[in-house]
């Protein structure tokens, strides 16, 4: 069974600093995605990654993959307040597009 | 409208009734999933269909039927609903990973249901 694991499930930004949200996966896949999603809201597609060593970027957000070492980081640059959300890291186990996500990381950036 | 539709976006139903959650795309993705979100477990996956008349379990498929006659509909039937059954559900489609558009899974907006 694969399990998706990601840390810290809490995180309070300062606006204008750096963090990292990390996501760790319990068996080989080159398949990870990147979902927001916002209080009662759906879930908002962010990044595809692909392969080995991918690295995506989209404003303050870059989302990289390690399939070696089985995971995945969310870089965050200079928290704003718009970054205020619930992030998921999911995993494709067998190319089967189905997907095994993480618990979630709820981020709150304050002032 | 392109996109992802489910309805109705809130149900309130009795323990023991039946309750069809419903699940329309427009993109002629070949697969479609439903999960359910819950407080402490996060998504897990009920469903899926990789084409029309093609469907397969996930994690918790117990208690749930899908069906699957035409590719743009996918949709979930409690059988005989339960409060472990109250949750958001939210239905997702897929193209294939070779078109150049690929983007992963594409959610609805989710149905809040409640089991009395």
């Amino acid at each position: 069974e694969l399990k998706v694991e990601q840390n810290p499930l809490f995180l309070s930004m300062q606006e204008g600093k750096n963090y990292t949200i990390y996501c760790n996966y319990s068996t080989t896949s080159d398949r990870l995605y990147w979902y927001r999603q916002d209080p009662g809201k759906s879930l908002e597609s962010l990044f595809v990654l692909l392969s080995n060593g991918a690295v995506k970027q989209e404003g303050r957000l870059m989302a990289s993959l390690d399939t070696k070492a089985r995971l995945s980081t969310l870089h965050i640059t200079a928290a704003v307040h718009d970054l205020s959300a619930t992030y998921f890291c999911a995993v494709e186990g067998s190319n089967d597009y189905k997907l095994s996500f993480g618990a979630g990381t709820t981020v709150t950036v304050r002032a | 409208d392109a996109g992802i539709t489910q309805s109705p976006r809130y149900k309130i139903t009795e323990t023991g009734r039946q309750v069809t959650l419903m699940c329309h795309q427009t993109w002629s993705h070949s697969y479609m999933f439903w999960y359910r979100q819950d407080l402490g477990h996060g998504l897990r996956l009920i469903y899926y269909s990789a084409a029309a008349d093609i469907t397969d379990k996930g994690e918790v498929p117990d208690g749930y039927v899908v069906s699957r006659s035409k590719t743009e509909n996918f949709p979930l039937t409690l059988e005989s609903a339960t409060r472990s059954q109250t949750s958001v559900y939210f239905c997702a489609s897929s193209e294939s990973l070779g078109t150049a558009s690929y983007r992963g899974a594409f959610f609805g907006q989710g149905t809040r249901l409640t089991v009395v």
